[in-house]
């Protein structure tokens, strides 16, 4: 049973537009939620995190909104780049401890120039 | 500094046969950790390791060994290898627990069993 849901497989956004990436949870003991990005052939890097006291965090481009009733998570790039294509994974901790993450399947983001 | 380092890249592997990935940080990071990637799937834990000589199952640990003997190397031991450990491998470390920090990820070993 998937804890951490990201029910788009792909995602093509024009460049400069604004890319959505969304992130569904089943399990109300979470409370710290990370993006990581990858390319293909590379390790995951880290993007974003954001605590479960706020409901928004942001970094340049990129913004994580957390809506906790809804146990959904929301990824914003704006303006997106052709530079952003690559797979992006949400992940969740928090459950019983911090020293695991659960992630979610990923979504494939294309942004065409 | 390298960051985290995993060898081999790739490797092909007969049903039976055993093999060990090598994983190493030079970050002196006390967290490291040991994932698996099926297509379509996001990455799942294999084991754990808080620090030299503490290791734990994650979801993942059957065919499955880790030792931790220094802080810098975490390896992974498959034992009679089998088709449904085709899998992308990644290694990753972090300073404090990965629920609330950021983990730094190797490039990944890419094992065929067949």
């Amino acid at each position: 049973d998937q804890q951490v849901k990201q029910n788009s497989p792909s995602l093509s956004v024009q460049e400069g537009r604004i890319s959505i990436l969304n992130c569904d949870y089943t399990n109300s003991m979470f409370d710290y939620f990370l993006w990581y990005k990858k390319y293909p052939a590379e390790g995951p890097t880290f993007l974003i995190s954001i605590s479960s006291i706020k409901d928004k965090n942001e970094d340049g481009r990129f913004t994580v909104f957390l809506n906790k009733s809804a146990k959904h998570l929301s990824l914003h790039i704006v303006p997106s780049q052709p530079g952003d294509s690559a797979v992006y994974f949400c992940a969740a901790s928090g459950e019983t401890s911090y020293d695991k993450v659960i992630f979610g399947p990923g979504t494939s983001l294309s942004v065409i120039p | 500094n390298a960051g985290v380092t995993q060898t081999p890249k790739f490797r092909i592997l007969k049903i039976g046969q055993s093999m060990t990935l090598q994983c190493a940080q030079d970050m002196n990071h006390n967290y490291m950790y040991w994932y698996r990637q099926d297509p379509g799937m996001g990455l799942k834990l294999i084991y754990y390791s808080v620090g030299a000589g503490i290791t734990d199952k994650g979801e993942v640990p059957n065919g499955y060994n880790v030792s931790r003997s220094t802080t810098e190397d975490f390896p992974l031991r498959l034992e009679l290898a089998a088709p449904s450990q085709t899998s992308v491998y990644f290694c990753a470390s972090s300073r404090g627990l990965a629920g609330g920090n950021e983990q730094f990820f190797g490039p990944g070993t890419r094992l065929t069993v067949l």
